[in-house]
């Protein structure tokens, strides 16, 4: 069974930092794209960034860029978000996404079911 | 700044069929957009439904169909029920980069 699970959210001051973890089981981890995706309660879905399956290359939100970064460690089946100088317009749940990447294709299909982050004085 | 712009609902009635779109700011949707889209309920994670326009996942329910339509991606439900009543997301691609779209809310009535 797949299963992707997060953790590492909690509440933060801003300017402060925070690393999120998603733990995936149940796949060959290594061979998946990996996302993450935010949603402030009440709002819609926000793409924030992705890692390919080796952890070579990422891509980001403009929202977050030089803030975020996507990394992942293949040996532990994991996935990263390591966030800097958090704003308060950065609260919000935060989920990662499984992903497989095909030479014309681009298939969303397992969530984790995601951890909260609240940036607050 | 792309925008992926949804209705912002809709309303069904039980055993209807309805269609929701997908537009993009930069012009017409294509397969080369990836679109994806995704059924949420209050307090719970995305499921994904569609992917790659009109690809189903083995979860998916049959009366679920996305296609190209009109220059916009789009997601119909045929046979509508009740549990059908959620929030729908689309998603597309733009070369390095995904926007979501705002997000429909389906009430079944």
């Amino acid at each position: 069974e797949v299963q992707l699970v997060e953790s590492g959210g909690g509440l933060v001051q801003p300017g402060g930092s925070l690393r999120l973890s998603c733990a995936a089981s149940g796949f060959t981890f290594s061979s998946y794209w990996m996302h993450w995706v935010r949603q402030v309660p009440g709002k819609g879905l926000v793409w924030v960034a992705r890692i390919d399956s080796d952890g070579t290359d990422t891509t980001y939100a403009d929202s977050v860029k030089g803030r975020f970064t996507i990394s992942r460690d293949n040996a532990k089946n994991t996935v990263f978000l390591h966030m800097n100088s958090l704003r308060v317009d950065d609260t919000a749940v935060y989920y990662c996404a499984r992903v497989t990447v095909g030479a014309s294709a681009t298939e969303f299909d397992y969530w984790g079911q995601g951890t909260l982050v609240s940036v607050s004085s | 700044q792309t925008v992926v712009t949804q209705e912002p609902s809709l309303t069904v009635s039980p055993g209807g069929t309805v269609t929701l779109t997908c537009a993009s700011s930069t012009g017409a949707v294509s397969s080369g957009s990836y679109p994806n889209w995704f059924q949420q309920n209050p307090g719970q994670a995305p499921r994904s439904l569609i992917y790659n326009t009109d690809n189903k996942h083995s979860w998916t329910p049959a009366r679920f169909s996305g296609s190209l339509l009109g220059g916009k991606a789009a997601l119909t439900l045929s046979g509508v029920k009740p549990e059908d009543g959620a929030e729908y997301f689309c998603l597309l691609y733009y070369g390095g980069v995904w926007v979501f779209g705002g997000g429909t809310k389906l009430t079944v009535l």
